[in-house]
C-alpha cells in the first residue's frame, strides 16, 4: 500500500546506546523530513533531505545523524542517546518544500 | 523557534457548535498549512492557503488569511465528536523549504 512507514513504533532503551529509527515511503517524494514532538514544543524539526545524498539541518540536529542513499528510506540515528531524546518522532515526505506534508504514526522513544 | 503561534492552546465545545482556531505567524510567507493530529497518530494535512488567497473552503472547513496581520484563522463548522484531534498551523516562508509549526490547539468535542 502506498503511504509512509515507520518503525518501530515503540522503543524503550538506554542512555549511551545508539538506535536507529526508520522511514520508507511509497510516494517516490523528493522531500523527506524528520521531526521531534514534545509538551509545549509543537514539532520541531530535526533534519531534512531535499533528495537522495542531499541532507541539511533544522532546528533541533544534534545527537542525530541522518543519511539517505535511497529516496524512499531516511534513516534517523541516535548515536549515543540521552535521556533529552526522550520524545515522539514523526517522519513526513512531500513533493517539494512549499507542498503539503505526508506524515508517518511515529516512533514513541523512550530513554532511560 | 516557532513561527506559528495558535489560539486558544485548548476549546471544549458541544457538537454542532461551531469551532474557531487562530494561528499568528512571524514573517513572510508563501503558503500556510493547516493540520490535524489524532490522539497517538501522525499529522494529516487539512487545507492549504497561498499568500495571495484570503480565505478557502473544504467541506466544513473554511481557513481564513490576513497577511496584513500575519493570522489565519480556520473553522470548523457543525462540529462532531470526530473533530476531537490537536490542530496545527505551519507556514512556509519564500526562503526556505521547510515547514515550521506552531504549538497547536486542542479541540475537544463533546457528544
Amino acid at each position: 500500500d502506498a503511504g509512509i512507514t515507520q518503525s518501530p513504533r515503540y522503543k524503550i532503551t538506554e542512555t549511551g546506546r545508539q538506535v536507529t529509527l526508520m522511514c520508507h515511503q511509497t510516494w517516490s517524494h523528493s522531500y523527506m523530513f524528520w521531526y521531534r514532538q514534545d509538551l509545549g514544543h509543537g514539532l520541531r524539526l530535526i533534519y531534512y533531505s531535499a533528495a537522495a545524498d542531499i541532507t541539511d539541518k533544522g532546528e533541533v540536529p544534534d545527537g542525530y545523524v541522518v543519511s539517505r542513499s535511497k529516496t524512499e528510506n531516511f534513516p534517523l540515528t541516535l548515536e549515543s542517546a540521552t535521556r533529552s531524546q526522550t520524545s515522539v518522532y514523526f517522519c513526513a515526505s512531500s513533493e517539494s518544500g512549499f507542498q503539503p506534508q505526508h506524515f508517518g504514526d511515529g516512533t514513541r522513544l523512550s530513554i532511560l | 523557534s516557532q513561527q506559528g503561534e495558535e489560539d486558544p492552546q485548548a476549546l471544549s465545545i458541544q457538537e454542532g457548535e461551531n469551532a474557531t482556531m487562530n494561528c499568528s505567524y512571524k514573517t513572510s510567507i508563501n503558503n500556510l498549512q493547516w493540520y490535524r493530529q489524532n490522539s497517538g497518530r501522525g499529522l494529516v494535512h487539512l487545507i492549504l492557503i497561498r499568500s495571495n488567497e484570503r480565505e478557502k473552503h473544504s467541506g466544513r472547513l473554511r481557513v481564513t488569511l490576513d497577511t496584513s496581520k500575519k493570522s489565519s484563522s480556520l473553522l470548523i463548522t457543525a462540529s462532531r465528536a470526530a473533530d476531537t484531534a490537536s490542530y496545527f498551523c505551519a507556514t512556509v516562508s519564500y526562503n526556505t523549504d521547510k515547514l515550521i509549526f506552531g504549538t497547536g490547539t486542542r479541540l475537544q468535542v463533546f457528544p
